[in-house]
């Protein structure tokens, strides 16, 4: 899950298994998530977001599942492959669309085991 | 289509000098941020641009300035670098505000001796 110490998680999965990184988000009036990729070197990228009228959304091969009750996202990548080795990080917003109201987590370093 | 651009990937500087790190977007976006991002911690929004001709400070803005030059282009300025600066900077833009999906840059890398 997400770390806010200075060393990441890390969650190694063996190639073509699921993997599941965790999120827990820190304020109840947040209406609007999203997951980022982010290889090493390189800038985030968008995953797949959420808004909280809903608790779950499929992508391709990702699935993101919101539980408001107990403020936990978590992003499920189907048959993990050797390229979706990067860290992972989720983001929050609160609503009004405020451009300081984007708040991102530390992130969860994911391993795939070829 | 390049995405979001930034200039240097890497720099070094020492204390007290000043640089500029640019950043370029061709996707017609209105909005344009920065942000650093330091081990342990999450992206920190230093300055953001609403649109051309506007800039607004973010979380952590002391010691820098920003300039929206046009759609496309938005400049960060350190003007007395110091150490707690070093850190891996992104550029991001996205069409409307920091709610619409956000497009990164591949992030300079700054240290300051």
């Amino acid at each position: 899950g997400e770390s806010v110490g200075l060393h990441l998680p890390t969650l190694s999965v063996q190639e073509g298994d699921n993997s599941i990184i965790n999120c827990a988000y820190s304020n109840s009036a947040s209406d609007y998530f999203i997951w980022y990729k982010q290889e090493s070197g390189k800038g985030p990228q968008f995953i797949i977001d959420i808004r909280s009228n809903m608790d779950k959304r499929q992508g391709q091969r990702v699935t993101v599942l919101l539980n408001k009750t107990v403020k936990h996202l978590s992003l499920q990548i189907a048959a993990t492959q050797p390229g979706d080795s990067a860290v992972y990080f989720c983001a929050e917003s609160l609503p009004g669309g405020g451009y300081q109201k984007v708040t991102f987590g530390t992130g969860t370093k994911l391993q795939v085991i070829p | 289509n390049a995405g979001v651009t930034q200039t240097p990937k890497f720099q070094v500087l020492k204390t007290g000098q000043s640089m500029t790190l640019q950043c370029a977007q061709d996707m017609n976006h209105n909005s344009m941020y920065w942000y650093r991002q330091d081990p342990g911690m999450g992206l920190r929004l230093i300055y953001y641009s609403a649109s051309e001709g506007t800039t607004d400070k973010g979380e952590v803005p002391n010691g820098y300035n920003v300039s929206r030059l046009n759609k496309r282009e938005f400049s960060l300025r350190l003007e007395s670098a110091a150490p707690s600066q070093t850190s891996v900077y992104f550029c991001a833009s996205s069409m409307t505000d920091a709610t619409d999906t956000q497009y990164f840059g591949p992030g300079t890398r700054l240290t300051v001796l």
